[in-house]
């Protein structure tokens, strides 16, 4: 059963334009969402969270998006630069962001073009 | 390099040999964490210590896997009696507990293939 979902493998987009990527999630006592980035033969790394407390959170390029009620999230990137492609995992975790244990989505691909 | 090291990154056994990871967190990071990823997968939480007590366990932690980090630093995953299942990426994880982030610093994982 996937707690964290995200339905779109892959996504493209053209260099400047702006990257939104969604991840749906069906446990209700998530608390803390959190977006990694993975570029290949490395390990992911953190990009930008949010609380359940908050609906938007902004660092920079990113934007993160949180819809209580319908359980969503999303990523916003703009503008968008070659550098992000990579694959952004959305993860959740019930313990207020001090925790351990993230519940991750299976990913997707972001390709920027130039 | 301070961040999150991981050996080998690469291993290759036949079913039934017994193999082990090693991970080195961020000196200064206290939680160490050990999460499984398989192909077309996100990464799955395995285990995790603070200091040198393992406080979670997950059922995917069979009893033919160990984990171990006997002086609040380093940790090490053994693997007994490997399973062609048990091909995946191994991630090893750190943090410092308090953090309100809940932020892991990821290492580059350790490649299993079980043949």
């Amino acid at each position: 059963d996937q707690q964290v979902k995200q339905n779109s493998p892959s996504l493209s987009v053209q260099e400047g334009r702006i990257s939104i990527l969604n991840c749906d999630y069906t446990n209700s006592m998530f608390d803390y969402f959190l977006w990694y980035k993975k570029y290949p033969a490395e390990g992911p790394t953190f990009l930008i969270s949010i609380s359940s407390i908050k609906d938007k959170n902004e660092d920079g390029r990113f934007t993160v998006f949180l819809n209580k009620s319908a359980k969503h999230l999303s990523l916003h990137i703009v503008p968008s630069q070659p550098g992000d492609s990579a694959v952004y995992f959305c993860a959740a975790s019930d313990s207020g962001g001090s925790n351990y244990k993230l519940t991750f989505g299976k990913g997707t691909l972001l390709t920027v073009n130039p | 390099d301070t961040g999150v090291s991981q050996d080998p990154r690469h291993k290759i056994t036949k079913r039934g040999q017994n193999v082990t990871f090693r991970c080195d967190p961020i000196s200064e990071h206290n939680r160490l964490y050990w999460y499984r990823q398989t192909l077309g997968q996100g990464p799955e939480f395995l285990t995790y210590f603070q200091n040198e007590a393992q406080l979670e366990k997950s059922r995917l932690l069979s009893d033919r896997f160990s984990a171990e980090r006997p002086k609040g630093s380093f940790s090490t995953l053994e693997i007994q009696r490997t399973e062609q299942g048990d091909s995946a990426m191994y991630l090893c994880a750190s943090s410092l507990a308090g953090r309100k982030t809940g932020e892991l610093f990821f290492g580059e994982g350790s490649r299993l293939t079980v043949l």
